[in-house]
C-alpha cells in the first residue's frame, strides 16, 4: 500500500538554527498539504500545492517558514531561524486533489532547545 | 470560517462497551467531513468520510459515523470498542469553496479503553 514518505522523524535543534523537512506524497498525487500540530490540538495547516504551485499559504509564518514543491512531486518545509515556539509535529499529506481524502504521513516531530 | 467542536476531551470505556464521539462542525454549505485517528507519536489515519448521498458511513476498524444537518453533527460510534482502539481521534471539516481542500481540525478526543 503506497503511502506518504516524510524525513526526518525527530529532529532537535536550537533555537535560531535552520532547520528543514521533506515530504514525499503518494505517487499520482496533485495535493499536497504541510500541517502544524502543537501537542494537544489538531493539527492546522500550513501550506497547500496543487502540482508545483502554492494555492494556499495564508497561515505560513512567512518571516521564518518556507515550503517549495518544484518539481511538482516531492517537497521541502524550511524554518529559519527556528524558535521555541516551533517545537511541534510537522505533517504531510496528499491527495488525489482537493476533493479527494488526505492522506497523512507518519510527521516530523521536532524539538526547539 | 469553517470550524469544527469536539466537546469530550477525554473518554474512557470498558473493553466491549459501545462508544460515540462527538464532532459538530460549522460550515456555510455542505461540507466534506472526515474522522482520523492518531496513535501517539504517528500520524493521522483515516477512519471514514462523507461527501454526499447516504448520510450513515461505514469506515475501517469497524466504526460509522451519521451526517445530521439540522444538528451540524456528525458522531462517530462504534457498537463494542477493543483494547487496541485506544488513540486520539480527530473529527475534520474540509472545504468546498475558497480554500478548496483545506481540513480544518477538532481539539481531538482522546479514547481510553479499561480491560
Amino acid at each position: 500500500e503506497a503511502e506518504v514518505a516524510q524525513s526526518p522523524r525527530y529532529k532537535i535543534t536550537e533555537k535560531s538554527q535552520a532547520v528543514a523537512f521533506w515530504c514525499d506524497p503518494i505517487s499520482g498525487h496533485a495535493t499536497l498539504y504541510w500541517y502544524r500540530q502543537i501537542l494537544g490540538q489538531g493539527p492546522e495547516l500550513l501550506v497547500q500545492f496543487q502540482d508545483e504551485s502554492v494555492v494556499d499559504d495564508s497561515q505560513l509564518p512567512k518571516d521564518r517558514f518556507s515550503a517549495e514543491r518544484l518539481k511538482g512531486v516531492d517537497s521541502t518545509l524550511k524554518i529559519q531561524p527556528a524558535e521555541l515556539g516551533d517545537s511541534a509535529m510537522y505533517l504531510c499529506a496528499s491527495s488525489w486533489d482537493p476533493s479527494y481524502e488526505q492522506y497523512f504521513g507518519p510527521g516530523t516531530r521536532l524539538t526547539v532547545t | 470560517a469553517q470550524s469544527v467542536t469536539q466537546p469530550d476531551i477525554h473518554i474512557t470505556v470498558s473493553e466491549g462497551a459501545s462508544l460515540e464521539l462527538r464532532c459538530n462542525y460549522s460550515y456555510g454549505a455542505t461540507p466534506y467531513l472526515f474522522w482520523y485517528v492518531q496513535s501517539p507519536g504517528q500520524g493521522l489515519q483515516l477512519l471514514l468520510k462523507y461527501f454526499s448521498g447516504d448520510t450513515l458511513v461505514q469506515g475501517i476498524k469497524g466504526f460509522e459515523a451519521e451526517f445530521k444537518r439540522s444538528q451540524s453533527s456528525f458522531n462517530l460510534r462504534k457498537p463494542s470498542v477493543h483494547w487496541s482502539d485506544a488513540a486520539e481521534y480527530f473529527c475534520a471539516v474540509g472545504a468546498r469553496g475558497t480554500s478548496y481542500g483545506k481540513l480544518t481540525f477538532g481539539q481531538g478526543t482522546i479514547l481510553t479503553v479499561h480491560p
